[in-house]
């Protein structure tokens, strides 16, 4: 069964920091992993999806990076501003995405 | 090209009631799946739908039932409704097939309140 652990699991920068957020999963047979944000009450919006074949995918100040086998995937996220404040969520994938807890950031201005 | 829509958006049901949630797929996608969400957790697979069949399915009990419709539209109901189903319950489509996937695309979700 796939078990997914975010690090940290909330987060209070000042803005312009650059950050990082750790994702690790148990099962490293998959297909994918896709990476969401999810504003309180929202519903998901993907921001990056790595295919397993895949190292790295970067979208404007987001870049993720995946290491299948070691578990691990590192979402990049430069130059941190207010409206980045919302919950990450990493979601390893075969053929369902199973998620863990998210890491809650908050960017002060 | 239209993302994923569900409906409503927001439902206050009693305890013992049934449910019924839908949602529509995003144009081309084949799969849909369904998630639970409690506050302050991460989203739980319940199940998913490939080509009106059901291709996996989580940790719930049977009162929770889906179907997909030709259209890949799906539907999700919730039967004897509990206290602890209270929950956003979101949908999600992709283009895929029974081992794989390639990217979902989240709905804005149906908030649930059991009272």
């Amino acid at each position: 069964k796939q078990e997914v652990t975010q690090i940290p699991a909330a987060l209070s920068v000042p803005e312009g920091e650059n950050l990082v957020l750790n994702c690790s999963f148990t099962d490293s047979a998959i297909y994918n992993l896709q990476w969401f944000r999810q504003d309180p009450g929202k519903g998901l919006t993907s921001l990056l999806l790595i295919q397993s074949s895949q190292r790295e995918q970067t979208s404007g100040r987001l870049n993720a990076s995946l290491d299948k086998s070691s578990g691990r995937s590192t979402l990049y996220i430069a130059a941190s501003q207010p409206g980045d404040s919302a919950t990450y969520l990493c979601a390893p994938s075969r053929n369902m995405l199973t998620f863990g807890g998210g890491t809650r950031l908050m960017v002060k201005p | 090209e239209t993302g994923v829509t569900q409906s409503p958006t927001h439902l206050i049901k009693t305890r013992g009631q049934q449910v019924t949630l839908r949602c529509s797929s995003q144009s081309g996608h084949n799969t849909v799946s369904w998630y639970q969400q409690a506050l302050g957790q991460g989203p739980q697979f319940i199940f998913q739908y490939y080509r009106e069949e059901e291709n996996g399915r989580g940790n719930f009990p049977p009162r929770f039932s889906g179907l997909q419709f030709p259209n890949y539209s799906s539907e999700l109901n919730v039967n004897a409704l509990e206290l602890d189903d209270s929950a956003l319950y979101l949908c999600a489509s992709s283009l895929g097939d029974r081992r794989a996937n390639y990217g979902y695309t989240f709905g804005s979700g149906t908030r649930l309140t059991v009272v």
